[in-house]
């Protein structure tokens, strides 16, 4: 199993620019998270989603959009990049129940100038 | 509110030194999880452990161990004879699992950066 992975590793983006993280998991879970982490911080959560067609806000949602079409897949979508979104980006996932282990991605290195 | 406190932002050892890393945490909720994740230079991150809050037996794996109080609401981590391959960003983070926080999210402390000096 590959766990769960994302795309890109690194990405550097102008002001205003729009881009999509990719995350996708092949354990079968249900739960998916987006998560960023700011230099020196722990992960603020962004986005979650428990099934396919159903996602949330969580508690810093602003600047961001997602959608879960598949069981597998999770994509973040960063619409006008603002210099504010440079961060660490950790997509997660958990088997189902509400405080499964969730096991993280190697995380996408954003900046924005 | 939900809060997890890590005090310690570095600590530095000598390799074979022990070494406890601090947690402290704050819920309203009777149920929840605690969690430990090692963040090494390379990025990703490792799950350690998961405890829940009715569980407060010690835990020892290797040279790790937890211990949970629950009457101080701590949860610190302790590595034995480190090594120089412990050397990370450790994360100690909090899951509650009722009331209106039942999404799941996990609400991380800031970390604590421990270098591990051969």
């Amino acid at each position: 199993n590959a766990g769960v992975t994302q795309t890109p590793k690194f990405r550097i983006l102008k002001i205003g620019q729009s881009m999509t993280l990719q995350c996708a998991q092949d354990m079968n879970h249900n739960y998916m998270y987006w998560y960023r982490q700011d230099p020196g911080m722990g992960l603020k959560l962004i986005y979650y989603s428990v099934g396919a067609g159903i996602t949330d806000k969580g508690e810093v949602p602003n600047g961001y959009n997602v959608s879960r079409s598949t069981t597998e897949d999770f994509p973040l979508r960063l619409e006008l990049a603002a210099p504010s979104q440079t961060s660490v980006y950790f997509c997660a996932s958990s088997l189902g129940l509400i405080t499964d282990t969730q096991y993280f991605g190697p995380g996408t290195r954003l900046t924005v100038l | 509110a939900q809060k997890v406190t890590q005090a310690q932002t570095e600590i530095s050892v000598v390799e074979k030194e022990d070494v406890t890393l601090d947690c402290v945490y704050e819920t309203r909720d009777t149920t929840y999880y605690l969690f430990w994740y090692k963040q090494p230079p390379s990025g990703e991150l490792v799950f350690l452990i998961r405890r829940n809050s009715f569980d407060e037996q010690n835990e020892i794996s290797g040279r790790y161990s937890w211990n949970f109080q629950k009457s101080t609401s701590s949860f610190n981590f302790t590595i034995t004879a480190s090594q120089v391959v412990d050397s990370a960003v450790y994360f100690c983070a909090l899951s509650e699992a009722g009331g209106s926080s039942n999404t799941g999210k996990l609400i991380f402390g800031q970390g604590t950066t421990l270098q591990v000096k051969p």
